[in-house]
């Protein structure tokens, strides 16, 4: 298996501008994280999945985020309209429990100027 | 919070010497796990150890967990340049449904 992928590995955009974020899990794996790491907070849980549902995005910080998993081999993170302090790197894990090893993908680092 | 935190901030050792990290954490876990991340890249996992368990190796690296103190330990043995990283611990929670919670992590440089 390839590991997690993640589209694009860089991102710069300008403020007000839509971004999205991809995301294709380890083919199995029934949970996928979109973590957001940044060096003041260090790595957030946005929201995660099981099974393709939604289970808790309460680390979504606001309506401009969204997520979505329409089948079990993709996942997007959306940011609309993008500002300044959504500058981050974002992350992708996947797994096959709740609390199991969590396999991440290498990243999309997002700067809005 | 459940947030886990590890001590120091940043740890700087010549190779060949031993690195040791910490964890502490504020409630009950299931089990407690180890990743560490390269610059730029995305977080690998290490090692998990569960809350019956006191010890656990895998290669050079030990990792010990005293659930009465709330703390673990992650020992690196006869560091290399190669392991320079940053290295989080996460911790679950055994209160209901509980995603992985990361502390800030240990930056880690190994000189030659």
């Amino acid at each position: 298996d390839a590991g997690v992928i993640q589209s694009p590995r860089h991102e710069v955009t300008e403020m007000g501008q839509e971004v999205t974020l991809r995301c294709k899990p380890i083919s199995g794996h029934d949970y996928l994280f979109w973590y957001r790491q940044t060096m003041m907070r260090g790595l957030e849980l946005l929201i995660y999945f099981n099974n393709n549902v939604p289970i808790d995005d309460s680390g979504m910080p606001e309506d401009r985020f969204s997520a979505k998993m329409p089948n079990a081999s993709f996942s997007t993170l959306k940011i609309q309209p993008s500002e300044p302090r959504d500058s981050a790197v974002y992350f992708c894990a996947s797994s096959s429990g709740l609390a199991r090893e969590q396999f991440f993908g290498p990243g999309t680092r997002l700067t809005v100027l | 919070s459940q947030q886990g935190e590890e001590d120091p901030q940043a740890l700087s050792i010549q190779e060949g010497e031993n690195a040791t990290m910490n964890c502490s954490y504020k409630t009950s876990i299931n089990n407690l796990q180890w990743y560490r991340q390269n610059s730029g890249r995305g977080l690998v996992h290490l090692i998990l150890i569960r809350s019956n368990e006191r010890e656990k190796h895998s290669g050079r690296l030990r990792v010990t967990l005293d659930t009465s103190k709330k703390s673990s330990s992650l020992l690196i043995t006869a560091s290399r340049a190669a392991d320079t990283a940053s290295y989080f611990c996460a911790t679950d929670a055994t209160r209901g449904y509980s995603t992985l919670t990361f502390g800030k992590g240990t930056m880690l440089l190994v000189s030659p």
